[in-house]
């Protein structure tokens, strides 16, 4: 099976703008949650996604928002970016709680 | 109180020593309790599932689970260089995840 993909890998943005990734699970899952990385906070869960309907959500601002595909493709977008959300943006896919990472997307904020 | 705390590391082992790593939670209905390890540069990759207080052993990996104690633990027998990673424990249906603990094993 072919394992989490998220897009863009790297993304360089200015303070301000917005941004979109994107992430496509593991085929047969439907549950996709998406977390945020830095050295200082670690991981911190955003949000999690079931069959489209956003099932959990982590306490981030309401700048963070995301959504979730028939095919259980999912985006996260987060608008206007501070310098603070530069992050390692980690989409998982799961099964039965067993989460499986994407590659992630780099986000700088300048 | 932090959701999910970590021996705070960074631990350092001897090459086929055990290295043991704690972790404990505060949400009492967590049910299912999840460790992964992550490489610098990499993702967090799955390696071990627990759910029933006890014993789980998978290969070298032990996971220990006391609901009681709100306790779940890693052991990693015969620690090999390539085990040098950070090792995260994560609980509430794998939503909360511990800081950490950075694990070293000198060859």
């Amino acid at each position: 099976k072919a394992g989490v993909t998220q897009t863009p890998r790297y993304l360089i943005k200015t303070r301000g703008q917005q941004v979109t990734l994107s992430c496509s699970p593991i085929s047969g899952h439907r549950s996709v949650s998406w977390y945020q990385q830095t050295p200082g906070q670690g991981l911190q869960f955003l949000f999690e996604y079931f069959s489209e309907t956003q099932r959990n959500k982590g306490n981030f601002p309401g700048r963070f928002s995301g959504r979730q595909f028939s095919n259980s493709r999912s985006e996260m977008n987060v608008s206007t970016l501070e310098l603070g959300d530069s992050a390692l943006y980690l989409c998982a896919s799961s099964f039965q709680g067993e989460q499986y990472f994407g590659p992630g997307t780099r986000l700088t904020v300048t | 109180q932090k959701e999910v705390e970590q021996n705070s590391g960074p631990l350092s082992v001897p090459e086929g020593a055990i290295a043991s790593l704690n972790c404990t939670y505060s949400d009492r209905v967590s049910q299912s309790f999840f460790w992964y390890r992550q490489y610098s540069g990499k993702s967090p990759e799955l390696i071990m599932s627990i759910y029933s207080n006890g014993d789980k052993e998978d290969g070298r990996f032990t996971a220990q689970l006391n609901k009681a104690s709100q306790y779940v633990s890693l052991l990693i027998r015969d620690s090999q260089p390539s085990d040098s990673a950070t090792y995260l424990c994560a609980v509430k249906e794998g939503l909360s995840f511990g800081a950490g603990t950075t694990v070293t094993v000198r060859a």
